[in-house]
């Protein structure tokens, strides 16, 4: 089955910075690669999602990337505020059931 | 327009306890999902549903845990004699016909105690 690797764990910006997450899968089979953001208590909210076959996708402050060949996608988060402050999680999927990975938690300082 | 809809959103249970969740899929949305969330970990396929019928079980599912969709719209996921290993966030998600984007509910927090 897929396995999904995601790094870093713990993500600790200032405000304005910019953040990357990155993220690797196992099967080739995978052609959908979404994002999600979680707060505390709630479920998951898709923020932006790709498919393979484009590179690159963006969405005002976010952007992904994906490197079908190296089987890698990342999260780029510009001018981060602290509304930013939650977990992510990407996920890879081809067959409707996407698997995800451990997520990462960014802390965005004032 | 409702998202995805879960009861209770929190449930405290003795261990040995039966519970059932509940998840109300988005309005004509064919495909359920059920994940568990513990701390610190991404969501952890459980079963999938297309319609009524139940088509990938994952081995997280043991034999305690059964998930029912009568009339492929609400779903139920019940745990039987549950244990404080079972103490999650049970998530579920829909996604429509033709889609590849799935849409999670709030989640249900179990606490066996």
């Amino acid at each position: 089955g897929e396995n999904v690797e995601q790094h870093p764990s713990t993500l600790s910006v200032q405000e304005g910075d910019s953040a990357v997450i990155k993220c690797t899968y196992s099967d080739s089979a995978s052609n959908y690669f979404p994002w999600y953001k979680q707060e505390l208590g709630k479920g998951p909210q898709l923020i932006i999602d790709i498919r393979s076959n484009v590179g690159e996708k963006k969405d005002q402050r976010i952007a992904v990337t994906l490197n079908k060949t190296a089987k890698h996608f990342s999260l780029h988060i510009t001018e981060t505020q602290p509304e930013d402050s939650a977990v992510y999680f990407c996920a890879a999927g081809g067959s409707y059931i996407p698997t995800f990975g451990r997520g990462t938690s960014l802390i965005v300082h004032p | 327009d409702t998202g995805v809809s879960q009861d209770p959103r929190h449930k405290i249970t003795k261990r040995g306890q039966n519970v059932t969740f509940r998840c109300d899929p988005i309005s004509e949305h064919n495909r359920l999902y059920w994940y568990r969330q513990t701390l610190g970990q991404g969501p952890e396929f459980l079963t999938y549903f297309q319609n009524e019928a139940q088509l990938e079980k994952s081995r997280l599912l043991s034999d305690r845990f059964s998930a029912e969709r009568p009339k492929g719209s609400f779903s139920t996921l019940e745990i039987q004699r549950t244990e404080q290993g079972d103490s999650a966030m049970y998530l579920c998600a829909s996604s429509p016909e033709g889609g590849d984007t799935i849409y999670f509910g709030e989640g249900s927090w179990l606490t066996v105690v």
